[in-house]
């Protein structure tokens, strides 16, 4: 069974340009998670969808927003990068009903000049 | 405000010996417990998990122990072994309404195994 995919899986940008970033869930999941991993605050809860319904949201800025298709496969994008905003996203599938345990991606690099 | 803390930044062992890594935890709210491992460029690997409602779950060399009424829990890896060198998140989930999805991490603690 082939695992979460992310892409790509590194990305360099200048501040005030926008990014999408990929991820394709584990076969047969339909929740979709996305985290953000920086060294001062380590991973931090972006937001999860399900079933093309975004069920939650973390304490980011309206600028990260998501979506996900019928397939399950979810992007997420950021607009009007800041130097802040670099960063390791990783995205997560599971099930999406209880235990939440999730699989992670490799994640992608995000690089803000 | 932090709610699942691993207080160690980093813990070194001998191959062979115990590795014990801590994590506590603030929401009561909290009904079920992860341990992933993450190797420098990959993302985290999801090791072993406990729901609230036991005090221990075991799978092969990982063990860990939940304690509610001290909201603190432990992984236990024995042996250690180099290849365990990586470092590992303590994560918790709640159930329902704003926690669909969420996963609360810790901070990390690096585990180094010594040959």
């Amino acid at each position: 069974k082939a695992g979460v995919t992310q892409t790509p899986r590194y990305l360099i940008k200048t501040r005030g340009q926008q990014v999408t970033l990929s991820c394709s869930p584990i076969s047969g999941h339909r929740s979709v998670s996305w985290y953000q991993q920086t060294p001062g605050q380590g991973l931090q809860f972006l937001f999860e969808y399900f079933s093309e319904t975004q069920r939650n949201k973390g304490n980011f800025p309206g600028r990260f927003s998501g979506r996900q298709f019928s397939n399950s496969r979810s992007e997420m994008n950021v607009s009007t990068l800041e130097l802040g905003d670099s960063a390791l996203y990783l995205c997560a599938s599971s099930l999406g009903s209880s235990p939440n345990i999730q699989y992670f991606g490799a994640g992608t690099r995000l690089s803000v000049l | 405000d932090q709610q699942v803390k691993q207080n160690s930044p980093s813990l070194s062992v001998q191959e062979g010996r115990i590795s014990i890594l801590n994590c506590d935890y603030t929401n009561s709210m909290f009904d079920y417990f992860l341990w992933y491992k993450k190797y420098p460029a990959e993302g985290p690997t999801f090791l072993i998990s406990i729901s609230s409602i036991k005090d221990k779950n075991e799978d092969g060399r990982f063990t860990v122990f939940l304690n509610k009424s001290a909201k603190h829990l432990s992984l236990h890896i024995v042996p250690s072994q180099p290849g365990d060198s990586a470092v590992y998140f303590c994560a918790a989930s709640a159930k329902g309404g704003t926690s669909y999805g969420k996963l609360t991490f810790g901070q990390g603690t690096i585990l180094t195994v010594h040959p």
